[in-house]
């Protein structure tokens, strides 16, 4: 079965700094990946999706994820993070007709 | 117009009882799913349904019993609810069996006494 790793459970960074949010699967057939976001009592949001094509994948609010076969990698990257960007993190991949999710990290930003 | 409405959205109840949380999408959607979201945020797929038929079944209890009048609706019953069973459960819908985006509802929390 497939398995989705998110290697950091919380990621606390100052606002207006960088973050990379870090994501690993383990399947090596070809898959499909995507990052979504929840905020506090909301359902799930996709950010971006990597289904083929260039690998380096721009979605909402400014997140870009860079797909990495040959290490297995789909990490989500932003410049420049806002308050307003606290909320729990999501890597999803779609492989033989499901969704598998990882188990989330929570990116918390501080003033 | 919420895309993927489920009810109710909290649920408190006690050890033993039933109950059901309804969900509808008006997205023209043919593929629903339920996931059940625990304490650690993990989410995990319960059943999935495809124009009313059942095509991903998950190692669940039988107590969980999803039907789907139509395509557009997927409710969840459950039988004797267990003090495990308290959870987040979220329905969510996407066009065909992939078309890259799935579409969630803002979940329903169960919590059982």
């Amino acid at each position: 079965a497939q398995s989705v790793t998110q290697l950091d459970s919380q990621v606390p960074v100052f606002e207006e700094a960088p973050v990379e949010l870090r994501c690993n699967y383990s399947s090596s057939v070809s898959v499909y990946l995507f990052w979504y976001v929840q905020y506090p009592n909301q359902g799930l949001q996709l950010l971006l999706k990597y289904l083929s094509g260039s690998t380096l994948v721009k979605g909402i609010n400014g997140f870009e994820a860079e797909f990495n076969k040959s290490q297995t990698s789909f990490h989500l990257r932003k410049p420049s993070v806002h308050i307003s960007d606290t909320a729990e993190y999501f890597c999803a991949v779609y492989n033989f007709n499901k969704f598998y999710f990882g188990s989330g990290t929570k990116l918390n930003v501080k003033p | 117009d919420t895309a993927v409405s489920q009810t109710p959205k909290y649920l408190v109840t006690q050890m033993g009882n039933d109950k059901s949380i309804k969900c509808e999408q008006n997205l023209g959607h043919d593929t629903m799913y339920w996931y059940k979201q625990d304490s650690k945020k993990f989410l995990k797929i319960m059943f999935s349904y495809n124009n009313k038929e059942l095509i991903i079944n998950e190692t669940v209890p039988n107590r969980f019993s999803p039907k789907s009048p139509d395509k557009a609706h997927l409710n969840l019953h459950i039988n004797s609810l267990e003090l495990g069973d308290s959870a987040v459960y979220f329905c969510a819908s996407t066009q065909g069996q992939f078309t890259g985006e799935l579409f969630f509802g803002e979940g329903s929390r169960l919590t059982v006494l």
